[in-house]
C-alpha cells in the first residue's frame, strides 16, 4: 500500500537553531501535503497545506515565517523550523492524500523535535 | 470550515466489555469521517472510513462505526475489547472536495484486566 516517510524520525536541537524535516511519499504522487503539530497527550493540529509548485498556505495563527515550507517535487515536502525554542517541542506529522481511485489518506509516521 | 467533537476525553473499560467511542461532526458540505488509533509514541493508523454508501463500516481489528447524517455523528464500537485496545483514538473529517483533515480531541481508552 501506499506509504509516506518522514525524517528524521526524531531530532533533538538547541535553541535558535534550524531544524528541516522531510515527507515523502514513497510509490504515489502528492501535489498537496499537510503538516500537523500534535503536542503531548493533545490531539493533531494542521498547521499548513503544502502545494507542489506554489506557496504552502498556513492555518491562522501559524507563523509562515517560522514554519517554511517547501514542496520542491511531487513526493517530497519539507518543512523548516527556524530559530527554533523549547516551545516549538512538539510531535509533527505529515500527510498526504492519493486522489486516484478511492480516496485516502496517508499519514507519516511523526517526527520528535525537541528543543533544548 | 468542518469540525469534530469526541464526547469523552478518556473511557476506561474492562476487558472483554463492549465500547462506544463518541464523535459528532459539523460541517455544510457533504464530509468523509475517519477513525484513527495512535500507540504511545507511534504515529496514526485507520480504523476505518465512511465515504459514501453504506452506514455502517467495518474497519480492522474488529472496530466498527456507523455515520448517522441526521446526527451528524460517526461513532465507534467495538462488542468485546483487549487489552491491546488501550490506544488514543481520533475522529477525523474531510470535507469532499477539500482534502484537509480536522481531528478531535481524542479519546483515551483504556482497557483493564
Amino acid at each position: 500500500g501506499a506509504v509516506v516517510s518522514q525524517h528524521p524520525s526524531w531530532v533533538i536541537c538547541k535553541s535558535g537553531t534550524s531544524v528541516k524535516i522531510e515527507c515523502r511519499s514513497l510509490d504515489f504522487q502528492a501535489t498537496t501535503m499537510f503538516w500537523y503539530r500534535q503536542f503531548p497527550k493533545q490531539s493533531l493540529m494542521l498547521m499548513a497545506t503544502s502545494n507542489e509548485g506554489s506557496k504552502a498556505t498556513y492555518e491562522q495563527g501559524v507563523e509562515k515565517d517560522k514554519f517554511l515550507i517547501n514542496h520542491a517535487s511531487l513526493t517530497l515536502s519539507t518543512l523548516t523550523v527556524t530559530s527554533a525554542h523549547p516551545e516549538d517541542s512538539s510531535f509533527y506529522i505529515c500527510s498526504a492524500p492519493r486522489l486516484a481511485g478511492v480516496y485516502e489518506q496517508y499519514f507519516g509516521p511523526g517526527t520528535r523535535l525537541t528543543v533544548t | 470550515a468542518q469540525s469534530v467533537t469526541q464526547l469523552d476525553s478518556q473511557v476506561p473499560v474492562f476487558e472483554e466489555a463492549p465500547v462506544e467511542l463518541r464523535c459528532n461532526y459539523s460541517s455544510s458540505v457533504s464530509v468523509y469521517l475517519f477513525w484513527y488509533v495512535q500507540y504511545p509514541n507511534q504515529g496514526l493508523q485507520l480504523l476505518l472510513k465512511y465515504l459514501s454508501g453504506s452506514t455502517l463500516v467495518k474497519g480492522i481489528n474488529g472496530f466498527e462505526a456507523e455515520f448517522n447524517k441526521s446526527q451528524t455523528s460517526f461513532h465507534l464500537r467495538k462488542p468485546s475489547v483487549h487489552i491491546s485496545d488501550t490506544a488514543e483514538y481520533f475522529c477525523a473529517v474531510s470535507e469532499v472536495n477539500n482534502n484537509d483533515m480536522r481531528f478531535g480531541a481524542g479519546t483515551r481508552l483504556t482497557v483493564k484486566p
